[in-house]
């Protein structure tokens, strides 16, 4: 299966933990973005890469969240001391090329804040 | 702040029916408009693009573009009821670090009913 993969698929965690989610882009993609989904509502963008730099931040986007994307190949995204609010769908996709290329999803990492 | 919005419906329409979407958004400056559809539970999956201004068919979708009135639609032929699912309104908009985000709507709830 060559499409955006993530992992884990679901995690259930405990308020104040850290949590780290991964994202595998289709190989040749050099644009990958993270976004969060809550019920309801459409994805929210939190951050985005073209290859290895982090060009763009949501200012929503609290300091306990970080992402990286080391060699421009697969990216992490780091939730530190989780709150309940973190609760969500994490959805990153990536495109190739210029702004007209089309986004592809993984399937998400469905995230538990209990 | 960007926007992209749509009715959350739901639209109820019969098998059969043509389902018709919208979506308007703000940014003048984008190029690129995209509609995905998203079962519940699952990831959005790409179904449309369009860049230009007029109608682009695929199947039996079809999506109409109006820059000057700032508005996308999406038409649904023949709805079936594997049809019922959320669609999703995607405008590539200017960020400001200088890159095109993706930014979504609220998505429109389609119920088709036998």
């Amino acid at each position: 299966d060559t499409g955006v993969s993530q992992d884990p698929r679901h995690k259930i965690t405990k308020r104040g933990q850290n949590v780290t989610f991964r994202c595998d882009p289709i190989s040749e993609h050099n644009r990958l973005y993270w976004y969060r989904q809550t019920l309801g509502q459409g994805p929210e963008f939190l951050t985005y890469f073209q290859n290895e730099a982090q060009l763009e931040k949501s200012r929503l986007l609290s300091d306990r969240f970080s992402a990286e994307r080391p060699k421009g190949s697969f990216s992490t995204l780091e939730i530190q001391r989780t709150e309940q609010g973190d609760s969500a769908m994490y959805l990153c996709a990536s495109s190739l090329g210029d702004l007209n290329t089309e986004a592809f999803f993984g399937q998400g990492t469905r995230l538990t804040v209990v | 702040q960007k926007e992209v919005e749509q009715n959350s419906g739901p639209l109820s329409v019969p098998e059969g029916a043509i389902a018709s979407l919208n979506c308007t958004y703000s940014d003048r400056v984008s190029q690129s408009f995209f509609w995905y559809r998203q079962y519940s539970g699952k990831s959005p999956e790409l179904i449309m693009s369009i860049y230009s201004n007029g109608d682009k068919e695929d199947g039996r979708f079809t999506a109409q573009l109006n820059k000057a009135s700032q508005y996308v639609s999406l038409l649904i032929r023949d709805s079936q009821p594997s049809d019922s699912a959320t669609y999703l309104c995607a405008v590539n908009t200017f960020a400001s670090g200088g890159s095109y985000i993706p930014t979504f709507g609220r998505g429109t709830s389609l119920i088709v009913h036998p």
